[in-house]
């Protein structure tokens, strides 16, 4: 069975500086993609990043940035120069096909003014 | 621009009294999804749509339904809300649900049970 473990139930960060969220995964899939996504209180659930499987090279989105170990089923966002708007819960997610995904139990990031 | 809406924001239920969630999507997406959230906790998949076929998860109760009459709609009912149903229910969509596909979510209704 897939499964996604965010072992960091809260975070906290200095507003400018760096902060990183852990995630670790289980899959016997080859092929798979894993997402963050962030999701502010009281508003909806967005998509931050993607990580293809296949791809070695980490992706990027602007201040957001994965560090993927596809050997240690590691799956980390690093995100720089934090803002007060990036408070937030985050929830790591791997696609396990069947049209589905498996979320961790997600890491509420605090930023601190 | 909204393209996954859910109505109500926030929905108020006696104990028993059956209701329903509605979501609609702009995307013209074939799959969409039913989650419940707990505080604080990852969403739960209750069921999804792959067009109109239904594809419910083992371990969602019977109570809840859902019915999807076209593209653009999704409903979820609750036929008999207990007190351990009171959750945000998120709405979310996917075009085809491929692996590559982030999932598009709506605003959510959290739906409080008196």
């Amino acid at each position: 069975a897939q499964t996604v473990t965010q072992s960091q139930p809260e975070m906290s960060v200095q507003e400018a500086e760096t902060v990183t969220l852990s995630c670790t995964y289980d899959t016997s899939e080859s092929d798979y993609y894993l997402f963050w996504y962030k999701q502010p209180p009281s508003r909806q659930m967005i998509l931050v990043i993607r990580q293809e499987a296949y791809k070695q090279q980490n992706a990027t989105e602007n201040r957001f940035s994965v560090n993927f170990q596809k050997a240690a089923k590691s799956f980390s966002l690093k995100i720089s120069d934090s803002q007060l708007g990036d408070a937030a819960m985050y929830f790591c997610a791997l696609h396990q096909g069947a049209q589905k995904l498996v979320f961790g139990q997600g890491t509420r990031l605090t930023i601190n003014p | 621009d909204a393209m996954v809406i859910q109505n109500p924001r926030y929905q108020v239920t006696q104990f028993g009294k059956p209701v329903t969630l509605s979501c609609s999507q702009t995307l013209n997406h074939n799959v969409m999804y039913w989650y419940q959230q707990k505080s604080s906790q990852a969403p739960k998949l209750l069921f999804h749509y792959y067009d109109k076929d239904f594809n419910n998860e083992a371990d969602t109760p019977d109570n809840f339904q859902s019915r999807r009459p076209n593209t653009s709609f999704c409903f979820l009912d609750i036929r008999s809300p207990g007190l351990g149903d009171a959750a945000m229910y998120l709405c979310a969509t996917s075009r085809d649900g491929g692996r590559s596909q982030p999932q598009h979510f709506g605003d959510g209704t959290r739906l409080s049970i008196l």
